[in-house]
């Protein structure tokens, strides 16, 4: 499969502060990025989607102002939690999709932890 | 909505013993199904996956099969190893979706030797 990689794997920051993710596909094209946040013991949930070149969509009770989504090349994506809260802390995980319907990755997910 | 719903973990089993992991599902659609694995420290793999009604995926020796009758997708394996001790995540994709997944909450699979 697919190589993707996420930028930092774990990360403590205080309240207030922002902290930025990046996914990057090392040797996949991804025209879509999909983000999920799992909390613990429960399930991946979506958060949004992005198309390579296009603003982000977001799932229903998703700030879009708080959770700022890059995805300004095939290879690459990002995702700024801005004036991060305790509430907040979450794994999140990028998962690239090709043009192919059976193209989609994940990557190992990064930890944030908000003090 | 679409949802998934997969039997609560942890499961531990000994080394060689059968697996069945539950899973249902409901879509407004016709979904295609899917099982993903999460060893410990690393990402989401894909482990098997099935498109249309009674396709059945497979892989490493574990198979799920695809009933629409009873909208369930559930993953077995006749002998388990040390090796298979992950979290297993059922999931389901759609056009109306955009192809997102949406997923069970996992289940913890424990082997012993």
């Amino acid at each position: 499969g697919a190589v993707v990689s996420q930028h930092p794997s774990r990360v403590i920051c205080k309240s207030g502060t922002s902290v930025k993710i990046e996914c990057r596909s090392l040797d996949f094209q991804a025209t879509t990025m999909f983000w999920y946040r799992q909390f613990p013991k429960q399930s991946l949930m979506l958060m949004a989607t992005s198309n390579e070149g296009s603003k982000a969509t977001y799932e229903q009770g998703v700030e879009k102002d708080k959770f700022l989504i890059n995805h300004a090349s095939l290879t690459l994506s990002t995702l700024t939690v801005t004036s991060a809260h305790p509430e907040d802390s979450s794994f999140y995980i990028c998962s690239p999709r090709g043009s192919s319907y059976n193209e989609q990755f994940f990557g190992p997910g990064t930890r944030l932890t908000v003090l | 909505g679409n949802s998934v719903t997969q039997m609560e973990g942890p499961v531990t089993l000994s080394e060689e013993a059968f697996l069945t992991i539950n899973c249902t599902y409901t879509a407004t659609g016709y979904p295609s199904l899917f099982w993903y694995v999460q060893y410990p420290g690393e990402g989401l793999q894909l482990l098997l996956k099935a498109t249309k009604a009674d396709d059945k995926g497979s892989n490493k020796g574990f198979e799920a099969t695809y009933r629409k009758e009873t909208t369930s997708f559930h993953l077995e394996k006749g002998s388990v190893q040390v090796s298979d001790s992950a979290v297993y995540f059922c999931a389901l994709s759609d056009q109306n979706s955009g192809y997102a997944l949406n997923f069970g909450k996992g289940t913890s699979l424990l082997v012993t030797p």
